[in-house]
């Protein structure tokens, strides 16, 4: 079965760094871009960025340029969210998600379950 | 970069009530459009890809088509499991940018 599986619900104090995780199993982890999404609180999907873990080319969103680093690990099939120093307009739900195609950009059909970041 | 507008931002429909919800590119982005449902604490559902092929297992009272930069989401006859926000998204390039949603319930 083919599955992401988001690390847990995370609480932090502004200004701390943060990495969270998203492990995909069930596929070739290596032929599929993984994309992240954020939603706030009662708000819309806004699109992050996205990685192609056979050779880590990433794409960011203008919006997160610079405020946050996509990686992904292939030994361990991971990919990773992270933070060097959070704000508290940072607490959203993140998520994972995987398009339908490999090797190309396309729809979000796998989707992780969602990490929960509040940073208070 | 390209926007995506949705309207109406909400609506209330009756069940058995034919719904559409539109979906607007800011410049061409051929058929790659997507649709999505997110219930309410829950994680989003694709519905529909390439503008107008359903995902499988969803139900075949969804639908989509295009008209340009124009996309329409249409529920043919709303049941009351269709109570959810539903959210389109371009995908021919980055950012792949979602719009801001459509809220769907029942009156």
């Amino acid at each position: 079965e083919v599955q992401l599986v988001q690390s847990g619900a995370e609480v932090k104090k502004p200004g701390e760094s943060l990495k969270i995780s998203c492990k995909a199993s069930g596929y070739s982890f290596t032929t599929y871009w993984i994309g992240w999404v954020r939603q706030m609180p009662g708000k819309g999907l806004e699109w992050m960025g996205i990685i192609y873990p056979g050779d880590s080319d990433t794409r960011y969103s203008p919006s997160f340029q610079g405020q946050v680093t996509i990686s992904a690990d292939k030994s361990i099939t991971t990919a990773y969210l992270q933070w060097s120093s959070l704000k508290a307009s940072d607490t959203a739900m993140y998520y994972c998600a995987r398009p339908r195609i490999a090797g190309t950009f396309d729809a979000f059909d796998i989707w992780g379950q969602g990490t929960m970041v509040i940073v208070s | 970069d390209i926007q995506m507008t949705q309207s109406p931002s909400s609506l209330s429909a009756s069940v058995g009530d034919r719904v559409t919800i539109t979906c607007r590119a800011s410049q061409g982005i051929s058929n790659y459009l997507a649709w999505y449902q997110q219930k309410p604490g829950k994680v989003p559902k694709l519905l529909i890809y390439t503008a107008s092929t359903l995902q499988s297992g969803v139900p075949s009272r969804f639908s989509g088509s295009r008209s340009g930069t124009d996309f329409t989401l249409t529920i043919s006859s709303l049941q009351p499991e269709d109570v959810a926000t539903y959210y389109c998204q371009k995908y021919n390039s980055a950012p792949f940018t979602f719009g801001p949603g459509t809220k769907v319930d029942i009156k």
